[in-house]
């Protein structure tokens, strides 16, 4: 089975601040990996994915992660945060035929003026 | 237009209503879902369509009776709810059930009292 393991449920970061946003997986097939955001009552906005392609991906709004299959994670970061970067971040993984799209427990980031 | 359509984005119904939830994606893909969102817990999947078949059902009450009629509608049918179904009812649409992202709607904030 395949799942996701977000670390740290909230991150509070100055403005102009590097974010980090921890993510490991667990899979036993080449994982499909993806991070979302979500703004107070909306839905979930596709940041970036990884596809087996480059192993650092670039999303948008300033986002990228990096795929490091040797320590199972797919970190996201941002070198510098804006206030609009205040949002929860859902870290999932797809792979195999459990195509499932399985979600991290979400972290939630503020920004600090 | 967005991509995937939720209606109605709030709904406040009594524990003896019935009401649904409509979803429409313009995206021309084949699978359809629904989540639950409630505070504090993760993201769960409920129901899985995937070329108007139901192939995923997650164990979700009866009160809870989802219907696709075609590929780009999807409804999600409520009766006898209880006060702790009130959540985020989020739907979301992919092109393949294995290994794609999903794309998700603004969602439904439903209260029941």
């Amino acid at each position: 089975a395949q799942s996701v393991t977000q670390l740290g449920s909230h991150v509070s970061v100055s403005e102009g601040a590097l974010v980090l946003l921890r993510c490991n997986y667990s899979s036993s097939v080449p994982p499909y990996l993806f991070w979302y955001v979500q703004y107070p009552n909306q839905g979930l906005q596709l940041l970036l994915k990884y596809t087996s392609a480059a192993t650092l991906v670039k999303g948008i709004n300033g986002f990228e992660a990096e795929f490091k299959k040797s320590e199972t994670s797919f970190h996201l970061t941002k070198p510098s945060a804006h206030m609009s970067d205040a949002a929860e971040y859902f870290c999932a993984v797809s792979a195999g035929n459990d195509y499932k799209l399985s979600f991290g427990a979400g972290t939630t980031v503020t920004v600090r003026a | 237009e967005t991509g995937v359509t939720q209606t109605p984005r709030h709904l406040v119904m009594g524990m003896t209503n019935k009401k649904s939830l409509k979803c429409e994606q313009h995206l021309g893909h084949n699978a359809m879902y629904w989540y639950k969102q409630s505070a504090k817990k993760p993201l769960e999947l409920m129901f899985v369509y995937n070329f108007k078949e139901q192939t995923e059902n997650n164990s979700v009450p009866s009160r809870f009776s989802p219907e696709c009629p075609n590929s780009s509608h999807l409804f999600l049918h409520l009766h006898t709810l209880q006060p702790e179904d009130s959540a985020l009812y989020l739907c979301a649409s992919s092109q393949q059930t294995v290994n794609t992202e999903a794309f998700f709607g603004q969602g439904t904030r439903l209260t029941v009292v």
